[in-house]
């Protein structure tokens, strides 16, 4: 199946910094990605679809300002946790489908955790 | 909001056939039935999806009942490995930027 790609797998950053986490469509191409938080035992939380050469659009309470996307190629979404703080750790997670493809799942990536001191 | 309902969790003994419900009573006629999985740590797994008709892969089998408003995951000879956090989605798959909406799932506990 289709694969996609996070990086990095997990991520310790001091509060008031910036990290970035990046998604990869690894052997087909995504308009749409969208990217999900998740904290411990409980379900993934849509914060936010990601849409190729536009802007992402955000869930409601999701801070479009601390949590940048940026979706500049077929393959690749960015989401940036800006002046993080320790309610922001959590496991993040994105996924994407195939444009005109065969396929109709969505596929997920490994996801990132952050840990934020 | 989600616009399925899952047990919280179940368990099954390792080969037997883990059945796994889920009620999804508010589908629309465009809307398929999705699964995935969740094992600890790690991004959701796509297991299968339907629209009416059954249907079975190499990693389980999908059983929708005639009037859609309900269906139910078998995994047929579960394994440890099989233990993990399964959702039920509903979506229209004929367009691919659908959001996808995580209800709470049901943890599936395999013994040993």
């Amino acid at each position: 199946g289709a694969v996609v790609s996070q990086h990095p797998s997990r991520v310790i950053c001091k509060s008031g910094t910036s990290v970035k986490i990046e998604c990869r469509s690894l052997d087909f191409q995504a308009t749409t990605m969208f990217w999900y938080r998740q904290f411990p035992k409980q379900s993934l939380m849509l914060m936010a679809t990601s849409n190729e050469g536009s802007k992402a659009t955000y869930e409601q309470g999701v801070e479009k300002d601390k949590f940048l996307i940026n979706h500049a190629s077929l393959t690749l979404s960015t989401l940036t946790v800006t002046s993080a703080h320790p309610e922001d750790s959590s496991f993040y997670i994105c996924s994407a489908s195939e444009v005109g493809g065969g396929n109709t799942e969505a596929f997920f990536g490994q996801g990132t955790r952050l840990t934020v001191v | 909001d989600a616009k399925t309902t899952q047990p919280t969790s179940m368990d099954c003994a390792e080969g037997r056939a883990a059945n796994l419900p889920c009620n999804h009573s508010t589908i629309s006629g465009n809307e398929y039935v999705y699964w995935y999985r969740q094992i600890h740590s790690q991004g959701p797994q796509y297991i299968i999806h339907g629209l009416k008709n059954n249907e079975t892969n190499e990693m389980a089998s999908l059983i929708i009942t005639e009037d859609r408003k309900s269906s139910t995951l078998i995994l047929p000879h579960a394994t440890l490995r099989d233990t993990a956090v399964y959702y039920c989605i509903v979506r229209a798959t004929m367009n691919r930027d659908d959001k996808i909406i995580f209800g709470k799932g049901t943890r599936l506990h395999i013994l040993p």
